[in-house]
């Protein structure tokens, strides 16, 4: 059985702040990560795709992927209130296969 | 560019009888995937269509069905309700069934009694 597995939190951090939000998946042959982000009552929107060990930045976002360990994360920099949303992790494997999600990690960002 | 769409948004049901879902996706995309998201499972993959063909299928029993038309919309279907049904039910959809690309609609929210 295939998994991704996230710690539920909740995590808060004040405004301002890093947020770090892990994700570790068994699936030693998966090839693509994802990070999405879901506001309460509202469907999930992807914020960042990740292919490759290293770090991949994008604005506030960083995702973090390290094959190796079988582990990718992701840090909010400069943490803002409307940051506060439940950040799911989902991993796809090799052709064919399905995309994976974590339960999710909810973040509470205090002003 | 209309996002993509579902209906109904909410549907309350009885055990035994069966529902019917409909997504739109975005104009141009080929691939429609459906999720169940509830609190306790969190979100899993039903199954994916593109171009009217079932290419990929999640671990749910033969009662959750679904089709894509010519058009790209797809329908989900589940038979025989069950009360562990109550979830919400999403689609997402992307050009070639790429996840980087996937986008989400509102979801339809169903309630089993």
């Amino acid at each position: 059985q295939k998994e991704v597995e996230q710690n539920s939190g909740p995590l808060s951090v004040p405004e301002g702040a890093i947020a770090s939000l892990n994700c570790t998946y068994s699936d030693r042959g998966s090839q693509s990560f994802f990070w999405y982000r879901q506001y309460s009552g509202k469907s999930p929107e992807l914020i960042m795709s990740i292919y490759s060990n290293g770090d991949k930045e994008d604005g506030r976002f960083t995702a973090q992927l390290n094959k190796a360990s079988q582990y990718v994360s992701l840090l909010i920099r400069d943490s803002q209130p409307s940051d506060s949303a439940t950040y799911l992790c989902a991993v796809k494997g090799q052709a064919g296969t399905a995309l994976i999600f974590g339960k999710g990690t909810t973040l509470s960002v205090s002003s | 560019k209309a996002g993509v769409t579902q209906t109904p948004r909410y549907l309350i049901k009885t055990r035994g009888q069966q529902v019917t879902l409909s997504c739109s996706p975005i104009s141009g995309h080929r691939s429609v995937s459906w999720y169940q998201q509830t609190p306790g499972q969190g979100l899993q993959f039903l199954f994916e269509y593109f171009s009217e063909t079932q290419r990929n299928k999640g671990n749910f029993p033969g009662r959750f069905s679904g089709r894509q038309f010519s058009n790209s919309r797809s329908e989900m279907n589940v038979s025989t309700l069950e009360l562990g049904d109550s979830a919400l039910y999403l689609c997402a959809s992307s050009i070639r069934g790429d996840y980087n690309e996937q986008f989400f609609g509102p979801g339809t929210r169903l309630t089993v009694l």
